[in-house]
């Protein structure tokens, strides 16, 4: 089991165009997390997605922001018209059972956006 | 609101002194409380959760209800537990986790 993949692991976009962050999750896990970590801070978390559904989106920015996880493929993490601020590491984190107390998520390698 | 602080960005000890990472929280709820490491260029991984109440390398915490605390400890530092160490909270359903800032554990010969 390679466990969670994350690709790119490095993207450089400028400002204006679009960035998109993919992630396959631990085998049979059919829960994905993403969190941004700007640099000197913590994770925050972001978006809750269940295959083919946004489960929670509490800490998605209102714009330019989006996330999915079709039946098919990986995850990803769309960020349209990126702007400088935007520039952080993104992870991805994947589950097998939230309900169970002893659910584990698991996080992939991040991804690094730099915004030019 | 939930909120984890962890107030030391670095500690930095000698191989076999005692160690300390703080940890507090705010939640209203009943939390579930973890502690994830990062060694250099690897990825964060879970070290240990309260519910678990289990020693992992050496590491233990205790969840503190009355001072909303979740200190790691371990007696004896070795260079190996050099890492990043973020304490984090989970949400009611289990699905969110909210990271503290983290700590740099530095771990001197």
């Amino acid at each position: 089991n390679a466990g969670v993949m994350q690709n790119p692991r490095h993207l450089v976009r400028r400002r204006g165009q679009e960035a998109r962050l993919r992630c396959s999750p631990m085998k049979g896990h059919s829960h994905v997390y993403w969190y941004r970590q700007l640099p000197e801070e913590g994770l925050k978390f972001m978006v809750y997605l269940q295959k083919e559904n946004i489960i929670d989106e509490s800490g998605m920015p209102k714009e330019r922001f989006s996330a999915e996880f079709p039946k098919e493929g990986p995850s990803i993490l769309r960020i349209q018209q990126v702007v400088r601020g935007d520039s952080a590491a993104y992870f991805c984190a994947s589950s097998l059972n939230p309900g169970l107390l002893t659910d584990t998520q698991y996080f992939g390698p991040g991804t690094r956006l730099t915004v030019l | 609101a939930q909120r984890v602080t962890q107030p030391e960005k670095l500690l930095s000890v000698f191989k076999g002194a005692p160690v300390e990472l703080k940890c507090n929280y705010s939640y209203s709820g009943s939390p579930e409380l973890f502690w994830y490491v990062q060694y250099s260029r690897q990825r964060l991984q879970l070290l240990l959760r309260h519910i678990s109440r289990e020693s992992i390398k050496g590491f233990t915490a205790d969840l503190n209800k009355g001072e909303t605390s979740f200190h790691l400890k371990k007696p004896f530092a070795q260079e190996e537990d050099s890492a990043m160490y973020y304490c984090a909270l989970g949400s009611n359903a289990g699905n969110m986790l909210t990271f503290g800032g983290g700590t740099r554990l530095m771990v001197k010969p």
